[in-house]
């Protein structure tokens, strides 16, 4: 079956600009899960839905950061008023609860 | 909070057999994960340990001491096309994943 996709696959932006990002997970996944990957670092944890419910969302980083997930499937992060420092990939991985988590292929975002 | 360290470079034969270790600091403790990375792909699922001691899947044996807060990945006859990053990672409590930095193995001829 089809893996996790993510659109778009590149964003270029404004600085204050906002944008989403979308996240396609795998059938039948319940979690799905945002992290953050700059160059040379690991994903970092931004926020993870199991279902429709933000099960936790400790690390966005600021308000300018929102997910929802409305109908436990698609998911979109949202961030506003966007900053420089907000450039990185954007990962979304999606799982069956306590197994292992499958990438999609990210989203890279340049804010200029 | 939780850490991870890793060394952030290796360079191995292509052939040869590579270890990248992992020590990390965590409450709740669940078990070790390793991901793979390529330049410019997802990370891609490798091993899982919740338990002590070694699991082996073709190549790439997983390994985890939970009394020594340590684990490694070890690479039996490298192909080119094991060069990535790879990542250890820490599944503690109700707490996603938390990641190292990643080891860069660079496989030379």
């Amino acid at each position: 079956g089809a893996g996790v996709s993510q659109t778009p696959s590149n964003k270029v932006t404004e600085k204050g600009k906002y944008v989403e990002l979308r996240c396609d997970p795998i059938s039948g996944h319940t979690a799905l899960y945002w992290y953050r990957q700059s160059l040379g670092q690991g994903p970092e944890f931004l926020i993870y839905f199991q279902g429709t419910g933000a099960a936790d969302d400790s690390g966005l980083p600021n308000d300018r950061f929102f997910a929802v997930r409305p109908e436990g499937s698609v998911s979109t992060l949202k961030i506003q008023r966007t900053e420089r420092g907000d450039s990185a990939v954007y990962l979304c991985a999606s799982s069956r609860p306590g197994n292992e988590q499958f990438f999609g292929p990210g989203t890279r975002l340049t804010v200029l | 909070g939780q850490s991870l360290e890793q060394p952030s470079e290796v360079t191995a034969v292509e052939g040869a057999i590579v270890q990248i270790n992992c020590t990390y600091q965590t409450s709740g403790f669940y078990g070790l994960s390793w991901y793979q990375q390529h330049d410019g792909g997802a990370p891609t699922f490798l091993s899982y340990n919740g338990l002590d001691g070694l699991e082996e899947t073709g190549r790439f044996s997983s390994f985890l001491s939970r009394s020594d807060s340590y684990g490694y990945l070890l690479l039996q006859e490298l192909q080119m096309k094991d060069s990535a990053s790879y990542f250890c990672a820490v599944l503690s409590g109700n707490t996603p994943l938390v990641f190292g930095k990643g080891t860069r193995l660079s496989v030379i001829a």
